[in-house]
């Protein structure tokens, strides 16, 4: 059974820094492209950035808000995704996703097949 | 950035139908896919590649894509359909995923 669990989230001040943890089993993790997506309190999805496989190049790539401030990175020895938030701001304040990410090259196509259960991020003085 | 727009709120009867939109320019040159939220879950891939069911969604949930509207019908809706659903596609042109509105699915 595909698992993931989210881990890392709390309250933060501005400006602050947070690492995200994603541990994964069910699947062979090392072969799977990850994201990340974010929801704000009584808000809509957001996708925050997703990383490559390794035997994909192991790129990144994130959405323009979260660029420069974010990076997303993965240790697959330990089946575990991680996302690096600094300069926190308030619009950062959300639950946070892994997912594990279908991606059909060169088509460009790609979704998000599985879901973990959430980590809320509060950045808030 | 590419855009895509829902209605906010869709309202149906028990053992009807529901459609709900995605509205995007040019949206049937890309492939859709669309998520069900229930309030204080995960979000669950209901519809990929604009008509495909993953394993275990009933076949009661469906999809259509065509011109600048994606379409997901939900047919005999059942009080267990109540949620958020949103479409997403992946906008190859800035290299990033893209997710609707989102749209509240209420049964009567």
């Amino acid at each position: 059974e595909v698992q993931l669990v989210e881990s890392g989230g709390g309250l933060v001040k501005p400006g602050g820094s947070l690492r995200l943890s994603c541990a994964a089993s069910g699947f062979t993790f090392s072969n799977a492209w990850m994201s990340w997506v974010r929801q704000a309190p009584g808000k809509g999805l957001e996708w925050v950035g997703r990383i490559k496989s390794k035997t994909d190049g192991g790129t990144t790539d994130y959405a323009a808000p979260v660029k420069g401030r974010f990076t997303i990175s993965r240790d697959d020895s330990k089946n575990t995704l991680y996302l690096q938030m600094n300069s926190l701001k308030t619009e950062d304040t959300a639950v946070y996703y892994c997912t594990i990410t279908i991606v059909v090259v060169p088509a460009a196509i790609v979704y998000f097949q599985h879901w973990g259960q959430g980590t809320l991020v509060t950045v808030s003085s | 950035s590419y855009v895509l727009t829902q209605p906010p709120s869709v309202s149906v009867a028990p053992g009807k139908t529901a459609r709900i939109t995605c509205g995007g320019n040019n949206i049937g040159s890309k492939s859709v896919h669309w998520y069900q939220q229930k309030p204080g879950q995960a979000p669950v891939l209901v519809i990929y590649y604009d008509s495909d069911r993953p394993s275990g969604i009933p076949e009661r949930f469906s999809g259509s894509n065509s011109g600048n509207t994606a379409t997901l019908t939900i047919s005999r809706v059942e009080a267990g359909d109540e949620a958020d659903y949103y479409c997403q596609v992946w906008d190859s042109s800035s290299d990033q995923g893209v997710f609707g509105t989102g749209t509240k699915v209420t049964v009567l």
